[in-house]
């Protein structure tokens, strides 16, 4: 069984469209992430969410909205995509409430906006 | 806030060869260390990690990595490398104490492993 599973693995869109990526982890865990993987690798925090409470907003544009519906799924909704939406977008899961957590990612999601 | 330097950005080594890749990182207070690998195409999986002890841990498929406080590194290791290990590394801290679990990434280092 996967551990951290993502929606879809591939997206091609045009502009201006709305898209969503969804993220869903059967390890138990509380806690769940989003990062953002540029052309050129760097990885970086977008959002973190520990029992569905958003505990993590890093500078990302508001078009960008995370969503809990329960502490297994961490969804991300992005409204008008522009070009420089395009990466790899990374959920990962750790079970929180430790100093010493360790985090699991799932297989990433190729968002090429057109 | 912390950051974390990976001085290597492309290493090219013969199988057989000895691995090091450098990490260092910024930060005032006590962090946890991981190095993830990304196999081409792949997720990022965990290779080892750093809480507290012993500083030189030991991975999966024969990899170490040493944290040195006075350096503030967490130097990757393996004596012998094979063509599968072809992959991206990326070393990550998160700082302890701030209740902030996300993680900070280096820029990553790409190894190539020629047969």
């Amino acid at each position: 069984d996967t551990a951290v599973s993502q929606t879809p693995k591939y997206l091609v869109t045009q502009m201006g469209n709305d898209k969503s990526i969804k993220c869903e982890q059967n390890l138990g865990h509380d806690t769940m992430y989003w990062y953002k993987q540029d052309s050129k690798k760097f990885l970086k925090i977008m959002f973190s969410y520990n029992n569905k409470e958003l505990i993590i907003n890093e500078t990302v544009p508001n078009r960008f909205s995370p969503k809990s519906p329960d502490k297994a799924h961490l969804n991300l909704h992005i409204n008008s995509l522009e070009l420089g939406d395009s990466a790899v977008y990374f959920c990962a899961s750790s079970q929180g409430g430790s100093s010493t957590d360790t985090q699991y990612f799932g297989p990433g999601t190729r968002l090429t906006v057109l | 806030a912390q950051s974390v330097s990976q001085h290597n950005h492309h290493v090219i080594l013969s199988e057989a060869a000895s691995l090091e890749l450098g990490c260092n990182y910024s930060y005032g207070g006590t962090v946890n260390l991981f190095w993830y690998v990304q196999y081409p195409g792949q997720h990022l999986q965990l290779l080892l990690k750093y809480f507290s002890g012993d500083p030189l841990v030991k991975g999966i498929k024969g990899f170490e990595a040493e944290f040195i406080k006075s350096k503030f590194s967490f130097n990757l290791r393996k004596p012998s490398v094979q063509w599968s290990d072809t992959a991206e590394y990326f070393c990550a801290v998160n700082a302890r104490g701030t209740g902030r679990r996300a993680l900070t990434f280096g820029s990553g280092t790409r190894l190539q492993v020629q047969p």
